[in-house]
C-alpha cells in the first residue's frame, strides 16, 4: 500500500484557485490516485480519479507527473462551500486505507 | 437501493452493553468496507468484505469488534462490551467501478454515530 502525505491544513479565499498536493513515493504500477471530499457530519464523497497525466471533470482537475510520485488536486475559484477535508487515496481499488487528509478552509 | 443505507443513524448506549450497526449496500456492489471516525480525526479502516468473506480484518481494534456479511449484501458490525473510547461515527462504504478511469471508487453511507456513556 502506497503511503500518502498531504498538508494537514490549508486556508484560501473565495474565488481563488486551490492546489492540494499529495506525495506517494512508493506508488505501484497498478495503483490509481483518487481524491475524496468530506463535509462535517457526512461520509466522504468521490471527487476525481486518475492514473497519469491530467484529468478534469466539472468539479476539479487532477495533475499527475510522469513519475506518479505525487499528484495535485486543483479546485478552481473556490467558494465557502468548498470548506471540507480532502483525502488522497492511492491503491489498486481494493485496499482502501485513507490518510489524514487536508482540511481546507475557505474564507470570505 | 440507490445509496448506502446505515442504521441506526444515532445510538446512545451505556458502557458494557453490546451494539449492532447495520449497513445496507448498493445493490450489486460486491466489496464493502467499514471505517471508524472519531471526532475531528481521519478515517480508520476496520474491515473489508469481498462478497461474504473478509480478506482483511486487520483494522479491527480489539476482539470486542466483529463483523459479518450475509448473502453478499447486508453487513453488521458488532461491538461487544462497549467502552467510552468506542464513541465515534462508524461509516460503511461500497465499491464500484464507476469512475471514467476504470478503477473502483467508494460510495459512503451517512454513518452511525455511536455514543457510549
Amino acid at each position: 500500500l502506497a503511503k500518502t502525505t498531504q498538508p494537514i491544513s490549508m486556508d484560501s479565499y473565495e474565488g481563488q484557485e486551490v492546489n492540494i498536493t499529495c506525495s506517494h513515493n512508493n506508488i505501484a504500477t497498478n495503483d490509481y490516485i483518487t481524491w475524496y471530499q468530506q463535509f462535517p457530519s457526512q461520509g466522504p464523497r468521490f471527487i476525481i480519479q486518475g492514473y497519469k497525466t491530467k484529468v478534469t471533470n466539472e468539479v476539479a482537475s487532477l495533475f499527475i507527473p510522469a513519475d506518479r510520485k505525487s499528484s495535485t488536486l486543483s479546485l478552481p475559484r473556490v467558494s465557502l462551500s468548498d470548506t471540507a477535508v480532502y483525502y488522497c487515496l492511492v491503491g489498486d481499488g481494493f485496499d482502501m486505507r485513507f490518510g489524514a487528509g487536508t482540511r481546507l478552509t475557505v474564507k470570505p | 437501493g440507490a445509496g448506502v443505507s446505515q442504521s441506526p443513524s444515532n445510538k446512545v448506549t451505556e458502557k458494557g452493553k453490546d451494539v449492532e450497526l447495520r449497513c445496507d449496500p448498493i445493490s450489486g456492489h460486491t466489496a464493502l468496507y467499514w471505517y471508524r471516525q472519531s471526532l475531528g480525526q481521519g478515517l480508520e479502516f476496520l474491515i473489508y468484505f469481498q462478497g461474504n468473506s473478509a480478506p482483511d480484518k486487520s483494522g479491527l481494534p480489539s476482539d470486542r469488534f466483529s463483523a459479518e456479511r450475509t448473502g453478499g449484501s447486508v453487513s453488521t458490525l458488532t461491538i461487544q462490551r462497549t467502552q467510552q473510547e468506542d464513541s465515534a461515527v462508524y461509516l460503511c462504504a461500497t465499491n464500484s467501478q464507476s469512475s471514467p478511469s476504470g478503477a473502483n471508487v467508494l460510495t459512503f453511507g451517512a454513518g452511525s454515530r455511536l455514543t457510549v456513556l
